[in-house]
């Protein structure tokens, strides 16, 4: 069975730091993208950054670019999202799933994590 | 930047057929997946590729596109259909994916 389970998520200021984990069991997390895709309170999905199976490619979506960095530990069937520079609109309810990239749909995705921005 | 445009909300009693419409310029040529969302739990697929089910989804879900409109139809709709229900497509011009906005879909 496919599982993802987030972590890492809490309340941190404005212009704070966070770092999301995700650890994947059910699949070979090596020949799979995997991506993050966020849901702020009472809104819809964002997608906000994915990446290759290999690590080598990675696509981030404009408001994070930059401010955010996606990676994966192979070896710990584990991904990651180090936040920097955090802002209120990062409050969200953060979502790992596998798939997603080049036209692949979203097979499976996580419980999600909680990050919110706040001072 | 590329539009996914649904209808904020859909009802429709049990029984019934419900369909859920996706907005897009020239959509037909994109491959469009949807997803339902059960208040406070994560995304599940429910139709790939326009017209494909994952395994689990039952035949009561099926998927169209053509021209500039995607199609989620869910027929004999039962309470536990409810919720949000999102398209999404792949913009290889700028390699991410897009989502549409969602669409509450109510059981009378």
């Amino acid at each position: 069975e496919v599982q993802l389970v987030e972590s890492g998520g809490g309340l941190v200021q404005p212009g704070g730091s966070l770092r999301l984990s995700c650890a994947a069991s059910g699949f070979t997390f090596s020949n799979n993208a995997v991506n993050w895709v966020r849901q702020a309170p009472g809104t819809g999905l964002e997608w906000v950054s994915g990446i290759s199976g290999s690590g080598r490619s990675t696509y981030y979506a404009g408001s994070v670019e930059g401010r955010f960095t996606i990676s994966r530990d192979n070896s710990k069937n584990t991904l990651y999202l180090e936040m920097n520079s955090l802002r209120a609109e990062d409050t969200a309810v953060y979502y790992c799933a596998n798939g997603g990239v080049a036209g692949t749909p979203f097979d499976h995705w996580g419980p999600g994590t909680l990050v919110t921005v706040s001072s | 930047s590329y539009v996914l445009t649904q209808p904020p909300s859909v009802s429709v009693a049990p029984g019934e057929t419900a369909r859920i419409s996706c907005g897009g310029d020239n959509l037909a040529t994109k491959s469009v997946h949807w997803y339902h969302q059960r208040p406070g739990q994560a995304p599940v697929a429910v139709i790939y590729y326009d017209t494909d089910r994952p395994s689990g989804i039952p035949e009561r879900f099926s998927g169209s596109n053509s021209g500039n409109t995607a199609t989620l139809t869910i027929s004999r709709v039962e309470a536990g259909d409810e919720g949000d229900y999102y398209c999404q497509v792949w913009l290889f011009s700028s390699d991410q994916p897009v989502f549409g906005g969602g669409t509450q879909l109510t059981v009378l």
